[in-house]
């Protein structure tokens, strides 16, 4: 079946420095992918929607200059954390639906922790 | 704006015994609802979803889940718990239009007492 792979899986980075997590389709054209965030023992909260190509549509609250979401090929988009800071630490999940937009695939999810 | 609200944050049920997760549903247009189970430090794995065909839809690892529109529910069930069942489940609705958001509970921790 479909997947999706993130990675890294684990990231530790220093506070002020920028990290970036990527989200991959293996086998499938991944039109729209969505990145959320989930704090421990909580449910996941969308922070941005991004279609290939275009610019991301971030959800209220999310800012958009401090994360920022590339989609530049059907198969990739990443997320970087610029400036991070301890407050940043959580985990990322990401997930892709290719042109049905059926089926919404997940990723393994990356775990960063700023020190 | 479609919603999905989880009763209990916490279900602890026995090995072998009934597995009930509830979830209720807020929205507007027919909705597209998914169950996901999500395992320590993991991704989701999508367990069952709704699209608007058999209200009863059954999915992997024996759990299955009746769409009640009357009730506005899409409770998760399975008959008989599994040690390996333990994990958070979450229960999502599609937003509906052109994007494919998802929007999710709160979760429901199962846990599966010996």
């Amino acid at each position: 079946g479909a997947v999706v792979s993130q990675h890294p899986s684990r990231v530790i980075c220093k506070s002020g420095t920028s990290v970036k997590i990527e989200c991959r389709s293996l086998d499938f054209q991944a039109t729209t992918m969505f990145w959320y965030r989930q704090f421990p023992k909580q449910s996941l909260m969308l922070m941005a929607t991004s279609n290939e190509g275009s610019k991301a549509t971030y959800e209220q609250g999310v800012e958009k200059d401090k994360f920022l979401i590339n989609h530049a090929s059907l198969t990739l988009s990443t997320l970087t954390v610029t400036s991070a800071h301890p407050e940043d630490s959580s985990f990322y999940i990401c997930s892709a639906t290719g042109i049905s937009g059926n089926t919404i695939y997940f990723g393994e999810g990356s775990w960063l922790t700023v020190v | 704006a479609q919603s999905v609200t989880q009763l209990g944050s916490h279900v602890s049920v026995s090995e072998g015994a009934l597995v009930l997760l509830r979830c209720n549903y807020s929205s507007s247009v027919p909705p597209y609802l998914f169950w996901y189970v999500q395992y320590p430090n993991q991704g989701l794995q999508l367990l069952l979803k709704y699209t608007s065909a058999a209200t009863l839809v059954k999915g992997i690892n024996g759990f299955e889940a009746e769409f009640k529109k009357s009730e506005t529910s899409f409770h998760l069930t399975k008959p008989s718990a599994h040690m390996s069942d333990a994990a958070e489940y979450f229960c999502a609705v599609r937003e509906g239009g052109a994007t494919n958001k998802l929007i999710f509970g709160t979760g429901t921790l199962l846990a599966v007492q010996p």
